[in-house]
């Protein structure tokens, strides 16, 4: 069966550092892969997707980047983090182009402060 | 990107089925129609999606119009553990899966 982990679960960085927010996929293969963000109260906003390996669509000009060095691997990354990147970052993953459902990983709760 | 509308809460009795309606004006012929939700500090979960047909899963029910410009995903009998946010959601062609506000549903004991 194929699950998603995306970790940590929770992180506090201050203003300034960077962020690394790594998603792995088991038991598929060249799965579309997507992240998120929910601010406090708002709904998710598509930061990133990805339909292969090095092959990354930006969705909003931001202070974030993403990488998919390995086919099941995503990575979220910024090298200097802002107040306003606070928030609850989730990874998804799909098989087919918005054809079949997503699945999503219990996300990560950054604070910046 | 084709965009949906809900409204943005709506309440419901427990053990009551529940109505959650969705409009999609501007549906291609090739959107499938997705149902997420979204419990508080969890990811979306997904719901059910269909094309034309109504669908039915353990879930819940997917009625779709037969213009296809609106849904309503169904709970039969809504328990506490329904109060959620449901999402609608156009998916096709396109790689991207674009949530809009979704709908706030609380359950009333």
């Amino acid at each position: 069966s194929q699950t998603i982990h995306q970790w940590p679960a929770t992180l506090v960085q201050p203003v300034g550092s960077p962020l690394s927010l790594e998603c792995t996929v088991e038991g598929t293969s060249n799965p579309n892969l997507y992240w998120y963000r929910q601010a406090a109260g708002r709904g998710l906003q598509l930061l990133f997707y990805s339909v292969g390996i090095g092959q990354i669509s930006s969705e909003v000009p931001q202070n974030l980047s993403a990488s998919r060095p390995q086919d099941r691997q995503f990575i979220l990354s910024s090298k200097k983090l802002l107040l306003s990147d606070s928030g609850f970052y989730l990874c998804a993953w799909s098989k087919t182009r918005g054809l079949s459902e997503a699945f999503f990983g219990q996300g990560t709760r950054l604070t910046v402060v | 990107d084709a965009k949906t509308t809900q409204p943005n809460s709506m309440e419901s009795n427990e053990e009551e089925p529940v109505h959650l309606p969705c409009n999609h004006s501007t549906i291609s012929g090739t959107d499938y129609i997705h149902w997420y939700r979204q419990l508080p500090s969890q990811g979306p979960e997904y719901v059910i999606h269909g094309l034309t047909s109504n669908v039915n899963n353990r879930m819940a029910s997917l009625a779709i119009a037969e213009d296809r410009k609106s849904s309503t995903l169904i709970l039969h009998r809504a328990t506490l553990r329904d109060a959620a946010v449901y999402y609608c959601i156009l998916s096709g062609r396109d790689d991207k899966i674009i949530f809009g506000k979704g709908t706030r549903l609380h359950i009333l004991p």
